[in-house]
């Protein structure tokens, strides 16, 4: 599976958006982007995924680039509870191949 | 829906001491899997399983065995705890949806120390 890189934090006022980048610059064509994000010491929460398009849904945009080698997360309207360590990952769709590599993720503080 | 649930919460060892993480999911979903998580860490996969009665082995396997007889359950096994397993838990669940739809729901954790 394709490696992501992200950057080791972030910060974002509270009721800006939040626009969280990821270089997966070595993903395939059959790979999809998914994000998780974990509040501290809780169980990972799925955001959203895409493999092409742009995405949304009630919780955040997914943009991906033309070329597929990277994408952003968008969280429209950042609030204190969007504090959390978010994970971009590439995922192979293929057969019964369902591993997931996580990386270091960004923590993101979204200060009032 | 209870969703995945973890038992213990938590857990003390002593070096050499055996348990079981138990695991169960009632989203009638075929996959399954165990992560850990070392502090400041990422998620890494130890076995997933993709229907009753099939595991595999993930990218840490060793010292840790699973079993899956029901579509439920699917328990997490040390034999002979080391320190370097102390580490959070994590259970997940996931069906498989169309268009690459594949979103795992994770359990709240175990949190294991091994002294």
């Amino acid at each position: 599976d394709a490696k992501t890189t992200q950057p080791p934090s972030m910060d974002c006022a509270e009721g800006r958006a939040a626009n969280l980048p990821c270089n997966h610059s070595t993903i395939s064509g059959n790979e999809y982007v998914y994000w998780y994000r974990q509040i501290h010491s809780q169980g990972p929460q799925y955001i959203i995924h895409g493999l092409k398009n742009n995405e949304t849904n009630e919780m955040a945009s997914l943009i991906i680039t033309e070329d597929r080698k990277s994408s952003t997360l968008i969280l429209p309207h950042a609030t204190l509870r969007d504090t959390a360590v978010y994970y971009c990952i590439v995922r192979l769709d293929a057969g019964n191949n369902r591993k997931l590599i996580w990386g270091l993720g960004t923590s993101l503080a979204v200060n009032p | 829906n209870a969703g995945v649930t973890q038992t213990p919460k938590f857990r003390i060892l002593k070096i050499g001491q055996s348990m079981t993480l138990q695991c169960t999911q009632d989203m009638n979903h075929n996959y399954m899997y165990w992560y850990r998580q070392d502090p400041g860490m990422g998620l890494k996969l130890i076995y997933y399983s993709v229907g009753a009665g099939i595991t595999d082995k993930g990218e840490v396997p060793n010292g840790y065995n699973v079993s899956r007889s029901t579509t439920e359950d699917f328990p997490l096994r040390l034999e002979l705890a080391a320190p370097s397993q102390t580490s959070v838990y994590f259970c997940a669940s996931s069906d498989r949806g169309g268009s690459g739809t594949d979103t795992q729901y994770f359990g709240p954790g175990t949190r294991l120390t091994v002294l």
